[in-house]
């Protein structure tokens, strides 16, 4: 069971560029997130899928774009990179077992945009 | 208004002592869940305690106890015999709603945690 895994671990993009960040988990999860944590700061929300075929905008869309490819895989796309985009992408993904609905994170994405 | 207040960046305990990391929130939701979260150096985001606003009892997870006061809205995270490996960012997150209907943690700024030998 690796869990959560996001792909790649580092990238370096210049100003305009755009990117595709992989996220997939192997518990058989409904819902999976991307967040994105700045320096000193915690965690934002950026946008969610629910279940499979669903996606929502969180507190911080602007820029970005995801696709809910399967149950397992949910992408994150920068279109058009900012340095503004700078910052540590984490992918989460939850199942509502019974109990809580805790959110199991991947090892997250630096990326640095120049 | 700050949803989720973690007013001490930045603490320091002995090894083998207790230490308690504060956290405060804000919502009108009868039904929400309180989480902790630790960060170690290396990065990734490691689930510790959950605390749902119905729940009668304290969380407790091995050494990890959560002090839930709902009246005051606060949700302490209690560290009991503190090892040199607890040293890392902690972070309380919160969920507005419903766990069958509400997917959106809400995450505040962290402590840093520091255990000296």
């Amino acid at each position: 069971n690796a869990g959560v895994t996001q792909t790649p671990k580092f990238q370096v993009l210049k100003t305009g560029q755009s990117m595709t960040l992989q996220c997939a988990q192997d518990m058989n999860h409904n819902s999976m997130y991307w967040y994105r944590q700045d320096p000193g700061m915690g965690l934002r929300l950026i946008y969610y899928s629910a279940s499979e075929g669903t996606t929502d905008k969180g507190e911080v869309p602007n820029g970005y774009n995801v696709s809910r490819l399967n149950k397992r895989e949910f992408s994150l796309r920068l279109e058009s990179a900012a340095p503004s985009q700078t910052s540590v992408y984490f992918c989460a993904s939850s199942g509502h077992p019974p109990g809580t609905d805790t959110q199991y994170f991947g090892p997250g994405t630096r990326l640095t945009v120049l | 208004a700050q949803k989720i207040t973690q007013t001490q960046p930045g603490m320091f305990v002995q090894e083998k002592e207790a230490v308690t990391l504060d956290c405060t929130y804000d919502t009108s939701d009868p039904s929400y869940g309180l989480f902790w979260y630790k960060q170690p150096s290396s990065g990734e985001m490691i689930f510790l305690i959950y605390q749902g606003s119905y729940d009668q009892q304290n969380a407790t997870e091995g050494r990890y106890s959560l002090n839930f006061q709902k009246a005051r809205k606060s949700a302490n995270l209690v560290i009991s015999a503190s090892q040199l490996g607890d040293s890392a960012m902690y972070f309380c997150a919160m969920r507005e709603g419903p766990r069958d209907s509400s997917y959106k943690l809400i995450f505040g700024s962290g402590t840093r945690l520091l255990v000296r030998p």
